[in-house]
């Protein structure tokens, strides 16, 4: 079947310490994206890519990076930098444009809830 | 500026009654989706329904319909019916087709919906 998949489901950090997120997808999308999600709130954009090798800024980006070698695989690391990366993150695909009997929708992955110890 | 609202932090219904939450959109162009997503406590991210803004119907999805007025830019979710296992929150997603955006997709800050038994 196709879909995402995030690892791990839950991820323990102590301060100080980067941490990577996975996210792979198996849908053939260009477009990839990471969101995070606080207690009771809505998503906030992270980073998003349209294409191998490319990616742009979301509106928290600070104290996050990403990379896009592969066009299934589009990894998060948190780094120390984050003030406070306690949350739950989920990465999503979509295709690019509308295609006529496409699917315009984002796909999205379980979810890793990271929390700081 | 913010491109979805939703103003209902929290909803109540009855279980097999009706209920409506509110999304209203800001966009300038002319092409663009609008979308529903059901998130449990769990996570997850569920797609629900569609519609596209030349989409003269409104989109229907088994006990999902999405009341989408364009002039007055909002596209409700009506869930008829309503079940126990409909409480979760639901969010609002709109995105663009332009070429240069077209592939962001942006989030209303959610309607928690608890149904009564």
């Amino acid at each position: 079947d196709g879909g995402i998949t995030q690892s791990p489901k839950y991820l323990f950090r102590k301060e100080g310490q980067n941490v990577t997120l996975s996210c792979e997808q198996n849908l053939n999308h260009d477009a990839m994206y990471w969101y995070r999600q606080d207690p009771g709130q809505g998503l906030r954009l992270i980073y998003y890519s349209q294409i191998v090798n490319d990616f742009q800024k979301g509106d928290i980006a600070e104290g996050y990076s990403v990379s896009r070698e592969k066009k299934e695989s589009f990894p998060l690391t948190v780094t120390s930098a984050q003030k406070n990366p306690t949350a739950f993150y989920l990465c999503a695909s979509s295709q690019t444009g509308f295609v006529m009997g496409g699917s315009p929708k984002q796909f999205f992955g379980p979810g890793t809830r990271l929390t700081v110890l | 500026a913010q491109k979805i609202t939703q103003t209902q932090p929290g909803m109540f219904v009855q279980e097999k009654e009706a209920v409506t939450l509110d999304c209203t959109y800001d966009t300038s162009d002319q092409s663009y989706g609008l979308f529903w997503y059901k998130q449990p406590s769990s996570g997850e991210m569920i797609f629900l329904i569609y519609q596209g803004s030349y989409d003269e119907q409104n989109a229907t999805e088994g006990r999902y319909s999405l009341n989408f007025q364009k002039a007055r830019k909002s596209a409700n979710l009506v869930i008829s019916a309503s079940q126990l296992g409909d409480s979760a929150m639901y969010f609002c997603a709109m995105r663009d087709i332009p070429t240069n955006t077209g592939n962001q997709f942006y989030f209303g800050t959610g309607t928690s919906l608890t149904v009564i038994p």
